[in-house]
C-alpha cells in the first residue's frame, strides 16, 4: 500500500527566505507526483506535475523535484513571500490502481511572516 | 474558463440524517472525482466517474455513502445515516482524460455532523 510522507509538518519563516519541502513515498512504482498549495476553507490548486520519466519541473519561483528510485521529492521555493502562506500537500498517482486515484501526504503548513 | 462548483460550501446535520452534496465540472471534463478531506489529514478519493461510469470506488463506504453521475456532467454525493466520523470537507475534482493530467479541484463542501 502506497503512503505518503510530508516533513516538516509545519514550517514558519521569515520573508525572503529560501526553503525546502519534503516528500517522501514508499512505492516508486508511480506514473506521476504532483504538488498541490491549499488556502484556508479553499480547495487545491495544482502548483507542479512531474512525470515518473522527469526529474524536475519549474515554474517561477517554484521548482520541484523527484527521485524515484529513492521514493522522495522536494519543493524549493525561492524568495518566499507571505502570500505562499498556505498548506503544500504532495499527491503520487501509482501505479497498478484503477483509475487515477492520487495519495496524498498529511501537507506542510507554511507561514512566511512579513 | 469556469472552475469546478459545489454547493453548498457548509453544511451542519445531526447524526443520523442525510446529507447530499453537488458538484459541477469543468466543461468538457469527462472524469470527476470525490474527495474526503478530514482535518489535518490529506484528501481520500471516495469515488472516480469516468463519464457516467464508475471507475474506481474501492475506498466508499457504500453502506453509507452514494454517488451517481447522471448524464455524466454533475454528479451529487450522499451520506445516509450520517456518523460523527463523516465530519470533514468533501472537494470535488475533475480531469479531461483518465491519464496523467492534472486535476481541478472544486472549492469543497464542509460537513459537521454533531
Amino acid at each position: 500500500k502506497q503512503e505518503v510522507t510530508q516533513i516538516p509538518a509545519a514550517l514558519s519563516v521569515p520573508e525572503g527566505e529560501n526553503l525546502v519541502l519534503n516528500c517522501s513515498f514508499t512505492d516508486s512504482a508511480i506514473y506521476n507526483l504532483q504538488w498541490f498549495r491549499q488556502d484556508p476553507g479553499k480547495g487545491l490548486t495544482s502548483l507542479l506535475l512531474i512525470q515518473s520519466s522527469q526529474r524536475e519541473q519549474t515554474s517561477g519561483r517554484l521548482n520541484a523535484s523527484l527521485d524515484k528510485s529513492s521514493g522522495r521529492s522536494t519543493l524549493y521555493i525561492a524568495a518566499s513571500q507571505p502570500g505562499d502562506s498556505a498548506t503544500y500537500l504532495c499527491a503520487v498517482r501509482p501505479r497498478g490502481t484503477s483509475g487515477s486515484r492520487l495519495t496524498f501526504g498529511e501537507g506542510t503548513q507554511l507561514t512566511v511572516n512579513p | 474558463e469556469a472552475g469546478v462548483a459545489q454547493s453548498p460550501r457548509y453544511k451542519i446535520i445531526e447524526k443520523r440524517q442525510s446529507v447530499a452534496f453537488w458538484c459541477n465540472p469543468i466543461s468538457g471534463h469527462a472524469t470527476l472525482y470525490w474527495y474526503q478531506q478530514i482535518l489535518g489529514q490529506g484528501p481520500k478519493l471516495l469515488i472516480q466517474f469516468q463519464n457516467n461510469g464508475v471507475v474506481d470506488d474501492s475506498q466508499l463506504p457504500k453502506d453509507r455513502f452514494s454517488a451517481e453521475r447522471l448524464k455524466g456532467v454533475d454528479s451529487t454525493l450522499k451520506i445516509q445515516p450520517a456518523k460523527l466520523e463523516d465530519s470533514a470537507v468533501y472537494l470535488c475534482a475533475s480531469s479531461y482524460l483518465l491519464a496523467v493530467e492534472t486535476q481541478y479541484f472544486g472549492p469543497g463542501t464542509r460537513l459537521l455532523v454533531l
